[in-house]
């Protein structure tokens, strides 16, 4: 069965901490993204990459960087948590343009 | 870059109705389109999908229709049951060889039993 493992499904962190949100999927994948779910907003994107050690910028990009030094494992980082920045997030993966995108469970953040 | 528009944004049936879930793109190179459902405190799961060379696919009470010159796609589910009670995430891929599927803002279908 594939999958798409986050491993933190809930965090409460402080305003200015450093926040590690790691993703791990065991399809061999190129494809990674991380996505931002709130209510009335759909999924924005955050960052994807396509490669090992190569990150685009999404939609939302501002306040997060990540990284990926393995093709299984793709990690969201928050250098400095803030209040709006509470909020589910979803890593995805995919092995290429057409074809299906899988989720992982998601990772509820709150900032407090 | 691709937009894809979802309707309704809710949608509250009775069991034994049927919901559709309705999504518009813009692009005509598009050629994936898949249907994600989301249940509470879950990631999305997908439920179907098609391909711009069919313009229709069933499985069991769940079907997708596909007009590629009206650039809409539909998901259609039958008999609803109360366990259908989700979020429904529309989502176009494969235009052009862009790696980035482009997601609709989501249809939460209730089923009141």
């Amino acid at each position: 069965d594939v999958k798409v493992t986050q491993s933190s499904r809930y965090l409460v962190k402080r305003t200015g901490e450093k926040v590690f949100l790691e993703c791990v999927q065991d399809m061999d994948h190129e494809n990674m993204f991380w996505y931002r779910q709130d209510p009335g907003l759909g999924l924005r994107l955050i960052y994807f990459s396509y490669d090992v050690k190569m990150k685009e910028k999404g939609d939302i990009p501002e306040g997060y960087s990540v990284s990926r030094e393995k093709k299984e494992r793709f990690s969201l980082i928050l250098e400095s948590a803030s209040t709006n920045q509470t909020s589910m997030y979803l890593c995805a993966s995919h092995r290429g343009p057409g074809n299906t995108i899988y989720f992982g469970e998601g990772s509820w953040l709150t900032v407090v | 870059g691709e937009n894809v528009e979802q309707h309704p944004s809710t949608l509250s049936v009775q069991e034994g109705d049927s919901a559709v879930i309705k999504c518009t793109y813009s692009d005509s190179a598009s050629n994936y389109f898949p249907w994600y459902k989301q249940e509470l405190g879950k990631g999305p799961q997908l439920i179907i999908d098609i391909r711009s060379n069919v313009g229709e696919k069933k499985d069991q009470r769940i079907a997708v229709t596909l007009n590629k010159t009206a650039k809409h796609f539909s998901l259609h589910i039958t008999e609803t049951q109360p366990e259908d009670s989700a979020v429904y995430f529309c989502a176009v891929g494969g235009s052009g060889g862009s790696y980035i599927p482009t997601f609709g803002r989501g249809t939460s279908l209730i089923v009141h039993p």
